[in-house]
């Protein structure tokens, strides 16, 4: 079963601009990670936040956690077109689970 | 090296072949998992070895077999494939098995006629 649920599914926007993906879980959690997918290929981490952090930079990205919600959010600021991918987020559970989210697909125009 | 490789790239197998799947990374981690990803869907966890045993099954059907060697090779034994079964399998390593970044190789896409 998936443990969460990623949004928006798709998001198009233009160079330079700042692009923000939210993702939602459903129990409790040790960590909450982000990963970027470029079409077909393996998965590229990009940061990792522990439940007791509640905001993350790094370079470009900024992701925050908010585990009284059940929710992160991730961005990404001056977007390029390199940033063309898919992103999700993965969350390592209290019992051993590790699932990944449903995905974001994020879409730079140059 | 931060790498993890897969081979082979791409795999085409009838529903009776036998083929396996390599994954082999040289960074020292203990962990070593394999994700099957359908397309636009996320990669489903399938298998955890930890020190070189099987700690996690996700109700993996018994036609996948894993297999782990040694600590930087990672083996899935297919037999008696389903069309379904069609998808991009990950592996990935980590240092550990819990609370770690987990680093995938590119994978490989099967395809089971």
């Amino acid at each position: 079963s998936q443990q969460g649920e990623e949004d928006p599914q798709a998001l198009s926007i233009q160079e330079g601009e700042n692009a923000t993906m939210n993702c939602s879980y459903k129990t409790s959690i040790n960590n909450l990670q982000w990963y970027r997918q470029n079409s077909g290929r393996g998965l590229v981490h990009l940061i990792l936040i522990r439940s007791n952090e509640r905001e993350k930079h790094s370079g470009r990205l900024r992701v925050t956690l908010d585990t009284s919600k059940k929710s992160s959010s991730l961005l990404i600021t001056a977007s390029r077109a390199a940033d063309t991918a898919s992103y999700f987020c993965a969350t390592e559970g209290t019992g051993n689970q590790f699932y990944f989210g449903t995905g974001t697909s994020l879409t730079v125009i140059p | 090296d931060t790498e993890v490789t897969q081979t082979p790239k791409h795999l085409v197998m009838g529903m009776t072949n036998k083929k396996s799947l390599k994954c082999e990374q040289h960074m020292g981690h203990r962990a070593m998992y394999w994700y099957k990803q359908k397309a636009k869907k996320p990669p489903e966890l399938m298998f955890v070895y930890s020190y070189e045993k099987l700690s996690i099954n996700e109700s993996v059907p018994s036609r996948f077999s894993p297999e782990c060697p040694n600590s930087s090779l990672l083996n899935l034994h297919l037999h008696a494939l389903q069309p379904e079964d069609s998808a991009l399998y990950l592996c990935a390593s980590s240092q550990l098995h819990r609370g770690e970044t987990q680093y995938f190789g590119p994978g490989t896409r099967l395809l089971v006629l």
